[in-house]
């Protein structure tokens, strides 16, 4: 498997634009994570969907922040407008439903986006 | 809510020595689950170890170990034999215990930057 493929690897956008991150989970996940990154708050939960539902939202900043899962292999994390405050690394992560065989939950990463708003 | 903390912002060890990561966390759930992922320059999210509380046995993986103790909520990792390519980001993370069909996200302390110097 290919693991949890995230696009674009950088943006760089201006403010005031529409940003549109994507996720590629693996197959047969069912769950899936965004994360982001900040120095001064460092690794957080925005959001996470079940079954292509979202179960979790509080972590999602503000109005400007919206996620969909239109079907089980693919995820947007759109930022609109974008502000320079939105600048960070934006992780997906998939998972299982529950532990694998080994006993315990696994949630497995992409390798992120990294997001500059000037 | 759950807490993880990582007293050490950054560490540095001579390649081929031992080195120890602390991680305390502060939570009021008896079963969880903790994990240590580490995150090298390309800035992957790449899971080191796991560990289910409600066992006893500290979780090994090669050269990596955890000294797990519950009742002090101490999750602390050993590097033995350190190799250059264990310098990254180190982050110890929570997450609540799950159903057998759940998930949860993970709740991620502020990391520890370790350099292995040749």
């Amino acid at each position: 498997d290919a693991g949890v493929i995230q696009s674009p690897r950088h943006e760089v956008t201006e403010m005031g634009q529409e940003v549109t991150l994507r996720c590629k989970p693996i197959s047969g996940h069912d769950y899936l994570f965004w994360y982001r990154q900040t120095m001064m708050r460092g690794l957080e939960l925005l959001i996470y969907f079940n079954n292509n539902v979202p179960i979790d939202d509080s972590g999602m900043p503000e109005d400007r922040f919206s996620a969909k899962m239109p079907n089980a292999s693919f995820s947007t994390l759109k930022i609109q407008p974008s502000e320079p405050r939105d600048s960070a690394v934006y992780f997906c992560a998939s998972s299982l439903a529950g532990p694998d065989g080994s006993g315990v939950v696994i949630q497995y990463f992409g390798a992120g986006t990294r997001l500059s708003v000037l | 809510a759950q807490t993880v903390t990582q007293s050490q912002p950054e560490m540095s060890v001579q390649e081929a020595e031992t080195v120890t990561l602390s991680c305390t966390y502060d939570t009021s759930e008896n079963n969880y689950y903790l994990f240590w992922y580490k995150q090298p320059p390309s800035r992957q999210m790449i899971l080191v170890i796991r560990q289910e509380a409600y066992k006893q046995q500290n979780a090994t993986e090669n050269r990596f170990s955890v000294n797990f103790q519950k009742a002090a909520k101490s999750f602390s990792l050993k590097i033995s034999d350190s190799q250059l390519g264990d310098t990254a980001m180190y982050f110890c993370a929570f997450m609540k215990h799950v159903s057998n069909f759940g998930n949860e996200k993970l709740t991620f302390g502020t990391g520890t930057r370790l350099t292995i110097i040749p």
